[in-house]
């Protein structure tokens, strides 16, 4: 059963802490994205990445960096955790193209909450 | 300046019944739209989807319509069951610089009452 994998599903973090949040697909999925999702809000999109070593910011990026040093993950880094980003972040791929590239793979969501 | 839009939060419906979802749009470059269900403490699992070039696409108790001079898709899940309680989430793609970029709409939570 393919999936997407992220590898904490519950964090609680202090104002100013480093937070690093996995994902990792085993679809060899060309495109990953982060997406943060608060009520009322849907999902937004933090960044995205096309291929390793790329990536791009999305609608929100700020506070955030990401890394993809390898095709299979792709991380999600709070370099100084804040109250505000106490949130549900979702990790998601999708191929580049062929059957399912209009469909994106989610997993299963990390409830972060910084206090 | 939402692109993808749902403008009911939340919808109650008996069961049996027949539950509408909507949805409306504003980028006529939209070219696929999708329906994700997402359960508390999961992440959305995709649902159905159309082609824009499509006006129907049929699974099982679940219909999706799309109306694309009205910019308006809706979801129709015939007959509702409590399972299906769920926020629905509509999303849409379109090709940026960068590649495939998807928009998702703010939700709607759905609530089958037995």
């Amino acid at each position: 059963d393919v999936k997407v994998t992220q590898s904490s599903r519950y964090l609680v973090k202090r104002t100013g802490e480093k937070v690093f949040l996995e994902c990792v697909q085993d679809m060899d999925h060309e495109n990953m994205f982060w997406y943060r999702q608060d009520p009322g809000l849907g999902l937004r999109l933090i960044y995205f990445s096309y291929d390793v070593k790329m990536k791009e910011k999305g609608d929100i990026p700020e506070g955030y960096s990401v890394s993809r040093e390898k095709k299979e993950r792709f991380s999600l880094i709070l370099e100084s955790a804040s109250t505000n980003q106490t949130s549900m972040y979702l990790c998601a791929s999708s191929p580049a193209g062929g059957p399912g590239a209009n469909v994106l793979t989610f997993g299963a969501g990390s409830r972060l909450t910084v206090l | 300046d939402q692109q993808v839009k749902q403008n009911s939060p939340s919808l109650s419906v008996q069961e049996g019944r027949i539950s509408i979802l909507n949805c409306d749009y504003t980028n006529s470059m939209f070219d696929y739209f999708l329906w994700y269900k997402k359960y508390p403490a999961e992440g959305p699992t995709f649902l159905i989807s159309i082609s824009s070039i499509k006006d129907k696409n049929e699974d099982g108790r679940f219909t999706v319509f799309l109306n694309k001079s009205a910019k308006h898709l809706s979801l129709h899940i015939v007959p509702s069951q409590p399972g299906d309680s769920a926020v629905y989430f509509c999303a849409a793609t379109v090709y940026d610089n960068y590649g495939q970029n998807f928009v998702f709409g703010p939700g709607t939570r759905l609530s089958v009452l037995p």
